[in-house]
C-alpha cells in the first residue's frame, strides 16, 4: 500500500494569509486528491490533482482561492489562499496505488484561521 | 435524497460484542465499495474494499454488499475498546473515478 506523509501536520494562521501543504507519497501513483474534512463532517472533495496539467476542482472550489501543484507522480501542493475562519478545517491529501487500485489517505493537515 | 446514507451515531456497544455499520445508497451504477476507519486527528484508513456483491472476510471484519437492495455492511466480531473510531463507507462507479464517501458512524466500545 501506498505511504502517504503531509506537511505541516497542524498549523494555526492569520486571516488573510496563505498556507502551503505538502503531499508526499512514497511510490508512483496513478491519481492524487485533495479533501477537507470539517469537524464532525464527512470528507469533501475539493480536486484532483493531474500531474504536469491544471487540477480540476470540484463545485463550489476554485483555483483562486485553492491552488495545487502536482510537478511529479509523488508529490503535490494545495494552497489555502486568503485565508479566513471559515478555512479551518482538516486537509486530507489522497493517493491511488496503480498497483491494487486502492485509495490512501495521509495524516491530515489540521487547520485554524483566527 | 444524498447519494450515500449512513447513521452518524454514535454507537456504543460492550466489548465482544458484533458491531454491525450499514450504509444506503441511490446509485445503482456503483461498484465498488469501500469502508474506511478514522482514528480521532488521523486520516482515513482502508479496512475493506469490494467489487461484487455478498461476503467478503478479513479476520474480524465481514463487509457484505447488496446491490438489489442498495445497501452495505460492515461487520466487527468480537468487538475490542481499539475498534473505537469512525467508520466511513465510500463508494464509487468506475475504478478511476472519484470517491463518494458516507458521512461516516462514530463507534464507541465500552469496556
Amino acid at each position: 500500500s501506498a505511504v502517504i506523509s503531509q506537511k505541516p501536520s497542524r498549523d494555526i494562521c492569520q486571516r488573510g494569509t496563505s498556507l502551503t501543504i505538502q503531499c508526499q507519497v512514497d511510490s508512483q501513483v496513478t491519481m492524487m486528491f485533495w479533501y477537507r474534512q470539517q469537524p464532525g463532517q464527512s470528507l469533501t472533495l475539493i480536486a484532483t490533482a493531474n500531474q504536469g496539467s491544471e487540477a480540476t476542482y470540484e463545485s463550489g472550489f476554485v483555483i483562486d482561492k485553492f491552488p495545487i501543484s502536482r510537478p511529479n507522480l509523488t508529490f503535490s501542493t494545495l494552497t489555502v489562499s486568503n485565508m479566513s475562519p471559515e478555512d479551518s478545517s482538516i486537509y486530507l491529501c489522497s493517493a491511488t496505488d496503480r498497483g491494487t487500485d486502492t485509495q490512501y489517505f495521509g495524516p491530515g493537515t489540521r487547520l485554524t484561521v483566527l | 435524497q444524498k447519494e450515500v446514507e449512513q447513521d452518524p451515531g454514535p454507537l456504543s456497544v460492550p466489548e465482544g460484542a458484533i458491531v454491525s455499520l450499514n450504509c444506503t445508497y441511490s446509485n445503482s451504477a456503483f461498484q465498488y465499495f469501500m469502508w474506511y476507519r478514522q482514528y480521532s486527528r488521523k486520516g482515513p484508513e482502508l479496512l475493506m474494499y469490494t467489487y461484487s456483491s455478498g461476503n467478503k472476510e478479513d479476520g474480524r471484519f465481514t463487509a457484505q454488499v447488496d446491490k438489489s437492495s442498495k445497501y452495505i455492511s460492515l461487520f466487527i466480531r468480537d468487538s475490542q475498546p481499539s475498534d473505537s473510531a469512525t467508520y466511513l463507507c465510500a463508494m464509487r462507479v468506475y475504478r478511476d473515478d472519484k470517491i463518494i464517501f458516507g458521512k461516516g458512524t462514530r463507534l464507541h466500545i465500552l469496556p
